[in-house]
């Protein structure tokens, strides 16, 4: 079975300083995995993904997350987080051997950015 | 706006009804997810529908049930509605089953069960 964990519920950063939102795995093969952030009363929107390739992958807003295979972790990073950062994160995951199979969603860590 | 449309907006119902959610994919995409988003349970997925069959099935309760149509738009059937069912309801969708696509997510329907 596939899983996803984000062990803290909630990240506090004040304005400027980098931010880190961690996120661990689980599949049986190679995962694809996703970074989402949820604003408030809104749907998710797509951040980055890894399929393949560089383990460093750079997306939306700044935003970049590192693929480690050997810790299954995908942790989320900003080098200066600005205020407007403050969201709610999901790290989802998806087995690439298990075709068909829809993303698994952690439960969400809670980003907020003080000024 | 993403794309997916989610109607309505929010819901409230009493125990023991049922509702119908509904979800009109982005344009081009043949997929589509059903996910609920509680406060203690995050984001659960329920059940997926690719070009109008069933391609997989998460913690979807027996109450509730989800068809696609043949113009590709989905419904989320929930009956016998328990307070527990009070959630956020998203559809997502994607252009396949493949997940080097990323998916799109609806802006939800908030159900509320009194």
């Amino acid at each position: 079975a596939q899983s996803v964990a984000q062990p803290e519920d909630q990240v506090n950063v004040a304005e400027g300083n980098p931010l880190t939102v961690k996120c661990t795995y689980s599949v049986s093969g190679n995962p694809y995995l996703f970074w989402y952030v949820q604003y408030p009363n809104r749907g998710l929107q797509f951040l980055l993904k890894y399929i393949t390739g560089d383990n460093l992958v750079k997306g939306s807003y700044g935003f970049e997350a590192e693929f480690n295979k050997s810790q299954t972790s995908f942790h989320l990073k900003k080098p200066s987080a600005l205020v407007s950062d403050s969201a709610l994160y999901f790290c989802a995951v998806r087995d690439q051997g298990q075709a068909g199979t829809a993303l698994i969603f952690g439960k969400g860590t809670t980003l907020s950015v003080s000024s | 706006d993403s794309g997916v449309t989610q109607t309505p907006k929010h819901l409230i119902t009493a125990t023991g009804q049922r509702v119908t959610l509904r979800c009109s994919p982005r344009s081009g995409d043949l997929s589509v997810y059903w996910y609920q988003q509680s406060l203690d349970q995050g984001l659960q997925f329920l059940i997926q529908y690719y070009n109008g069959e069933e391609r997989a099935k998460g913690n979807i309760l027996e109450r509730f049930s989800a068809q696609q149509f043949p113009d590709l738009h989905s419904e989320l059937n929930l009956s016998s509605l328990e307070l527990g069912d009070s959630a956020l309801y998203f559809c997502a969708s994607s252009v396949d089953t493949g997940v080097g696509y990323g998916y799109t997510f609806g802006s939800g329907t908030r159900l509320t069960v009194v």
